[in-house]
């Protein structure tokens, strides 16, 4: 159980298109979900949480206009990189849980995104 | 603001031989202390996770985790490792934030490779 998936788990686009990924819980449902981005051999950085039904509130220095994420279902949350530029070449992770608060994180595949 | 390090960013074990990857981390209050595994197309696994009480704990895949308060510390075991232990780990604290969620802080990753 608690599995998550992510699609697609690898796009490559031009420069100024729009990219988006969804992350979706399969077998529970998530009440919060969290997207994370990791550069290469580096570590994950937390971009954003969101609860269903509410505005995802983003770490600092992490600009909503360009990630927007939507978390409309219990199931599933969307991260959609507008105007993509080749700095936002990375790896980005979604995470679920199924509550508030706290407990454990179950993490998707990740999914690869490289900008032209 | 909390932080986590661990100061080996690769390193190589002889199949069945003993483990030990190193992780500090500062926080003002007791923390939520975690680790991951990160293989290659697949998700962040939980190996184990430290809350209260006991402070040995005991994880999967025959891991375990000693939190030391006097020296910071949360450092992952395993007395032999095997083949298929060849990942990225990954020591995680975490905090809650003003909205009640507990969001996780990740050090930089030890890459482990196992030799034959």
């Amino acid at each position: 159980g608690a599995v998550v998936s992510q699609h697609p788990s690898r796009v490559i686009c031009k420069s100024g298109t729009s990219v988006k990924i969804e992350c979706r819980s399969l077998d529970f449902q998530a009440t919060t979900m969290f997207w994370y981005r990791q550069f290469p051999k580096q570590s994950l950085m937390l971009m954003a949480t969101s609860n269903e039904g509410s505005k995802a509130t983003y770490e600092q220095g992490v600009e909503k206009d360009k990630f927007l994420i939507n978390h409309a279902s219990l199931t599933l949350s969307t991260l959609t990189v507008t105007s993509a530029h080749p700095e936002d070449s990375s790896f980005y992770i979604c995470s679920a849980r199924d509550k508030q608060g706290r407990g454990e994180q179950f993490f998707g595949p990740g999914t690869r995104l490289t900008v032209l | 603001a909390q932080s986590v390090t661990q100061p080996d960013i690769h390193i190589t074990v002889s199949e069945g031989a003993s483990l030990e990857l190193r992780c500090n981390y500062s926080y003002g209050a007791t923390p939520y202390l975690f680790w991951y595994v990160q293989s290659p197309g697949q998700g962040l696994q939980l190996l184990l996770k430290y809350f209260s009480g006991d402070t040995l704990v005991q994880g999967i895949k025959g891991f375990e985790a000693e939190f030391k308060r006097s020296q910071s510390s949360f450092n992952l075991r395993k007395p032999s490792v095997h083949w298929s232990d060849a990942a990225e780990y990954f020591c995680a604290v975490g905090v809650e934030d003003n909205f009640g969620n507990e969001k996780l802080t990740f050090g930089t990753g030890t890459r482990l490779t196992i030799i034959p």
